[in-house]
């Protein structure tokens, strides 16, 4: 069966210090892979998402990168946090686009203070 | 680009029917989908509609009139498990097939 993992589960961090979420899939290959932001009370937001390997796309611009170094693993990354990139941050996939169903990691909960 | 509309909170009573409805707007229509928010957790899926009509899941079924641009979930027997966000999702073709989500009914069922 397939999971996907997600950590860490909450993070603290202060302005201006660098970000890594890491999100894995395992049981499946190929997968589409997506970044979303989720501010407290609203809605998704999609930030990347990647149909391969090293094949990343950005919705919307920011100080916020992604990459993915293998095919089941994408990684968020950014060099200087703002105070404006707290959210909760999932990842997710599907398999291929005939799919609907998008599943989601657990979520990071990251505050920048 | 796309839009969806739904109202932003819901409340009900436990055993109740609510509906919570959603209107879209997007070029490239590829269907209708819901998900389900506890608070703190992830979005898991409820249901799909590709087709116009009702497609029935236990307590939850959903509608779509494409015509219309419209559709609604329905939550029947509701439980006090029931409270959490929902969401109406269209995919968008540009962004690999990501879902795009709207920004939610906050359902709270009450005693």
């Amino acid at each position: 069966s397939q999971t996907i993992h997600q950590w860490p589960a909450t993070l603290v961090q202060p302005v201006g210090s660098p970000l890594s979420l890491e999100c894995t899939v395992e049981g499946t290959s190929n997968p589409n892979l997506y970044w979303y932001r989720q501010a407290a009370g609203r809605g998704l937001q999609l930030l990347f998402y990647s149909v391969g390997i090293g094949q990343i796309s950005s919705e919307v611009p920011q100080n916020l990168s992604a990459s993915r170094p293998q095919d089941r693993q994408f990684i968020l990354s950014s060099k200087k946090l703002l105070l404006s990139d707290s959210g909760f941050y999932l990842c997710a996939w599907r398999t291929g686009r005939a799919n609907e169903k998008l599943f989601f990691g657990s979520g990071t909960q990251l505050s920048v203070l | 680009g796309q839009s969806l509309e739904q109202p932003s909170e819901v409340t009900a009573v436990e055993g109740a029917i609510v509906q919570i409805n959603c209107t879209y707007q997007t070029s490239g229509f590829y269907g209708l989908s819901w998900y389900q928010q506890h608070d703190g957790g992830a979005p898991t899926f409820l249901s799909y509609n590709a087709l116009d009509g009702l497609e029935e899941t236990g307590r939850f079924s959903s509608f779509l009139s494409r015509s219309d641009s419209y559709g609604y979930l329905l939550l029947q027997e509701l439980q006090m498990k029931d409270s959490a966000s929902y969401f109406c999702a269209v995919r968008d073709r540009r962004s690999g097939y990501a879902l795009n989500f709207g920004k939610g009914t906050s359902l709270l069922v009450t005693p």
